[in-house]
């Protein structure tokens, strides 16, 4: 148990459907983070939110919305999804966000399939 | 790119023996971080070595960080099988305030 919990941990969705993701964390972290991982490439980053402010947006399509109401959840609002969205999505928590010594907990992810 | 080039991309081991993994990059960095992962799950934070390290040692881990040939590995002596796992390097860019670059990841499977 890192303290990140991440809730659906499986989620099947059709291209027309509208479902979020829910990550929380009880570590007292400032910054929280969404990030996706497909097979055989790297973990990509999708978004970084430090105090509750989005701090990092790496170009990521309008299809994919996070939310951060306070500084212990994250949400990630997806519509309209496509099937090459189908990934891993992790959630990841830190004590201050960006800091050049930080590590970062993660939860254990939502396994999604869009069909 | 910035990100770290694990290799190899795939190892099996024999119980008992130890399993090294290697991360190459091309910029300049703060520190490198090793995580591991277990298949389906989160990842897991090992150890973070920083750019005047040359190496730590966390238990059965040891890593070593070689900043002019831009190389780290990570070492398991002694593999068990429940040492099998997906093992991702991390690199702290010494650019500003940036997050962690990961790369692709090891898959170390540890037989019984």
């Amino acid at each position: 148990e890192t303290g990140v919990t991440q809730t659906p941990r499986h989620l099947v969705m059709g291209m027309t459907n509208k479902k979020s993701l829910k990550c929380e964390q009880h570590l007292g972290h400032n910054a929280m983070y969404w990030y996706k991982q497909s097979a055989k490439k790297p973990l990509e980053l999708m978004f970084v939110y430090s105090l509750e402010e989005r701090v990092e947006n790496n170009s990521v399509p309008s299809r994919f919305s996070p939310e951060c109401p306070n500084s212990s959840h994250l949400f990630l609002h997806l519509h309209t999804l496509q099937p090459e969205d189908s990934a891993l999505y992790l959630c990841a928590s830190s004590h201050s966000g960006l800091s050049q010594s930080e590590k970062l907990f993660f939860g254990s992810g939502t396994q999604l399939s869009v069909l | 790119s910035q990100q770290g080039e694990e290799d190899p991309q795939a190892l099996s081991i024999q119980e008992g023996e130890n399993a090294t993994m290697n991360c190459s990059y091309k910029t300049s960095i703060n520190n490198l971080q090793w995580y591991r992962q277990n298949s389906g799950r989160g990842l897991v934070h090992l150890i973070l070595i920083r750019s005047n390290e040359r190496e730590k040692h966390s238990g059965r881990l040891r890593v070593t960080l070689d900043t002019s040939k831009k190389s780290s590995s990570l070492l398991i002596t002694a593999s068990r099988a429940a040492d099998t796992a997906s093992y991702f390097c991390a690199l702290r860019l010494n650019s500003g305030n940036t997050p962690l670059v990961f790369g692709k990841g090891t898959r170390l499977s540890v037989i019984a």
